[in-house]
Parts: structure tokens; C-alpha cells; sequence
């Protein structure tokens, strides 16, 4: 079975720095996906970044860029020019290409800024 | 315009009663999802539905029973409820296909008391 760990429960960052939050998982498949979201005090879930566990270059949007390492099963989120929006909690997802796949999070990482 | 969209977004009720959750999505997605956020924030998936048929049904208790009247409808319906049961709930959709990502309600916080 597929397993995803967020070793880091809270992680803190100087607003305008840059922060890197870690992920790992776990699996037998080859072709799969891998997701950062991202949620608020509001309670929603928002995508950050999409990785396809195909393609070797590294998935970025805006400030946010993923460092996915596949043969070490790592996929780290690395925000940069923080800013107090991007406090919230930071959940790392993974997705089986197969038809269906669910999504398996992991345990989530809060990220607070502080000003 | 919500793209999904859950109902109620605050549910608070007695042991042993019975409540249903309501989920519509706009998004034209084939695939709807409940998933459980437990008290540490841990997301779990609870069942997947595929074009109203059951896909995914994880290790639920009987007592929580899905209800997929049409693709774009999935709604959750829990008796007999427990103080275990307290939770957020979220609803989610998306395309069937492995890479597409979910589009998730704003979930609905459920408080037995």
C-alpha cells in the first residue's frame, strides 16, 4: 500500500524568506502523481502544485517550486518570498495513475509567518 | 458559482441521531469522494463514486451510507451517530483519470454531543 509522511508537524518562516517543507512516500507503482495542497484557517483544500512522477523537471507555480527526487521518493515544497497568506496547514497528496486513484495524504505540515 | 458545494457547513447533533450531508459539484467531473479529516487534521478517503457507482469504500462503519442519485451529486448519510464520529467532512471531485486533481467543498464540521 502507498504511504505518504510529512515528518515536519509545524514549520515557521520570516515573512519575504524562503521555506522548504519535506515529503515522503512510498510505493511499488511507476506511474503516479504527487499534489501539494494547501489549507487555510477557512477550512478549504486548495491545489498548490501538480507533479507528474514522469517528468523529471520539477513542477513550479509562481513562488511555489517542488524538489522531486524520484529514486529517493522525495517531493519537498519550497515556498520563497513568504508571505502571511501562505500560513496554513500544507498537506503532500499521492495519486495512482490508475483509473480512480484516491488520494493518500500525509500528515500535514502547519506553516506559520511570522511579520 | 461554488464548484462544490457542501451542506450544512456546521452540523452539531445528539448521540444516536441520524444526519445526511450533501454534496453538488459543477465542475462536470465523473468522480465524487468523501473523506474524513479527523481531529489531527489527518485526511483519510472514505468512499469514491465513479458516474453513481461505488468505487472506493474504505473501512467505514455500516452506519455511513453514500448515496450517488447522479454525477453530479453525492451525499452522506450517517445513523445512529456516535461521539466518534465528530469530524470534518469533506466532499471532492474530479475526472476519473489517475493525474486529475481533486476539487474539494469547504467541508462540514459534524459535533456530537
Amino acid at each position: 500500500a502507498q504511504t505518504v509522511t510529512q515528518s515536519q508537524p509545524e514549520m515557521s518562516v520570516q515573512e519575504a524568506e524562503t521555506v522548504t517543507l519535506s515529503c515522503t512516500y512510498d510505493t511499488s507503482e511507476s506511474d503516479y502523481y504527487l499534489f501539494w495542497y494547501k489549507q487555510p484557517p477557512s477550512r478549504q483544500m486548495i491545489l498548490v502544485i501538480r507533479q507528474e512522477a514522469y517528468k523529471q523537471q520539477n513542477a513550479t507555480e509562481n513562488r511555489f517550486s517542488v524538489n522531486f527526487q524520484k529514486a529517493a521518493k522525495s517531493f519537498s515544497l519550497k515556498i520563497s518570498d513568504s508571505q502571511l497568506g501562505d500560513a496554513a496547514m500544507y498537506y503532500c497528496a499521492y495519486r495512482s495513475g490508475s483509473l480512480y486513484g484516491k488520494l493518500i495524504f500525509g500528515q500535514g505540515t502547519e506553516l506559520s509567518v511570522k511579520p | 458559482d461554488t464548484a462544490v458545494s457542501q451542506t450544512p457547513k456546521y452540523l452539531v447533533t445528539q448521540m444516536g441521531n441520524d444526519k445526511s450531508i450533501k454534496c453538488e459539484q459543477n465542475l462536470g467531473h465523473d468522480t465524487m469522494y468523501w473523506y474524513k479529516q479527523d481531529s489531527k487534521k489527518f485526511l483519510k478517503i472514505m468512499f469514491s463514486y465513479n458516474n453513481k457507482e461505488l468505487i472506493i469504500n474504505e473501512t467505514v462503519p455500516n452506519r455511513f451510507s453514500p448515496k450517488s442519485p447522479d454525477k453530479a451529486h453525492l451525499n452522506l448519510h450517517i445513523n445512529s451517530l456516535e461521539l466518534g464520529d465528530s469530524a470534518v467532512y469533506f466532499c471532492a471531485s474530479s475526472f476519473g483519470t489517475g493525474g486529475a486533481w481533486a476539487f474539494f467543498g469547504q467541508g462540514t464540521r459534524l459535533t456530537v454531543v
